[in-house]
């Protein structure tokens, strides 16, 4: 399987701050990686499939002006949250797809509370 | 659009039990993956076990087995011997290879009974 990490773990910020999440798979290369959303006590929820080296293509419904995503390299992508509110505090989970069992193997999630 | 069905929002087990949680899907494909998902409240998304829509043969890992029912489109998952740590969210899941998402339903959590 792939090992996967998020960091920060757990970020705080202001109403109208921007946040940036980092996902890092740690010993594979990915060329496509998963941002989900979780509320709590719900379902995991797509918001985009990251790509590297190309646009990521978001889920319908998610505004990608205010969740940016950049996968610039096979083991780093990143989500930033701009403009962030108190709406947008949730449960951030991403996921690398390794092609090989067709399996997702996820980070440990960010959760991110805006004030 | 593929939807994942799972009817029970919470079951209990007594330690050592078994119990079987409940998972239908809906598909117009013929290949496609399933997948069990175990969240324990670290939130950490586990691999439970998965199955392979042409395989006839149900999956099975140590204490956890599937019931795959394709004709039915039923996925259903039994842990044998229960635990206290297996006290959790548990999410299935299905994958199809013509856009690689995952689609999950909306869980079930398990509640351990010492």
């Amino acid at each position: 399987g792939a090992v996967v990490s998020q960091h920060p773990s757990w970020v705080i910020c202001k109403s109208g701050t921007s946040v940036k999440i980092e996902c890092r798979s740690l010993d594979f290369q990915a060329t496509t990686m998963f941002w989900y959303r979780q509320f709590p006590k719900q379902s995991l929820m797509l918001m985009a499939t990251s790509n590297e080296g190309s646009k990521a293509t978001y889920e319908q419904g998610v505004e990608k002006d205010k969740f940016l995503i950049n996968h610039a390299s096979l083991t780093l992508s990143t989500l930033t949250v701009t403009s962030a509110h108190p709406e947008d505090s949730s449960f951030y989970i991403c996921s690398v797809w390794t092609g090989v069992t067709n399996e997702q193997f996820f980070g440990p999630g960010t959760r991110l509370t805006v004030l | 659009a593929q939807t994942v069905t799972q009817s029970q929002p919470e079951m209990s087990v007594q330690e050592a039990e078994t119990v079987t949680l409940s998972c239908t899907y809906d598909t117009s494909e013929s290949d496609y993956y399933l997948f069990w998902y175990k969240q324990p409240p670290s939130r950490q998304m586990i691999l439970v076990i998965r199955q392979e829509a042409y395989k006839q043969q149900n999956a099975t890992e140590n204490r956890f087995s599937v019931n795959f029912q394709k004709a039915a489109k039923s996925f259903s998952l039994k842990i044998s011997d229960s635990q206290l740590g297996d006290a959790a969210m548990y999410f299935c899941a299905y994958w199809q290879g013509s856009n690689y998402k995952l689609t999950f339903g909306k869980g079930t959590l398990l509640t351990v009974n010492p």
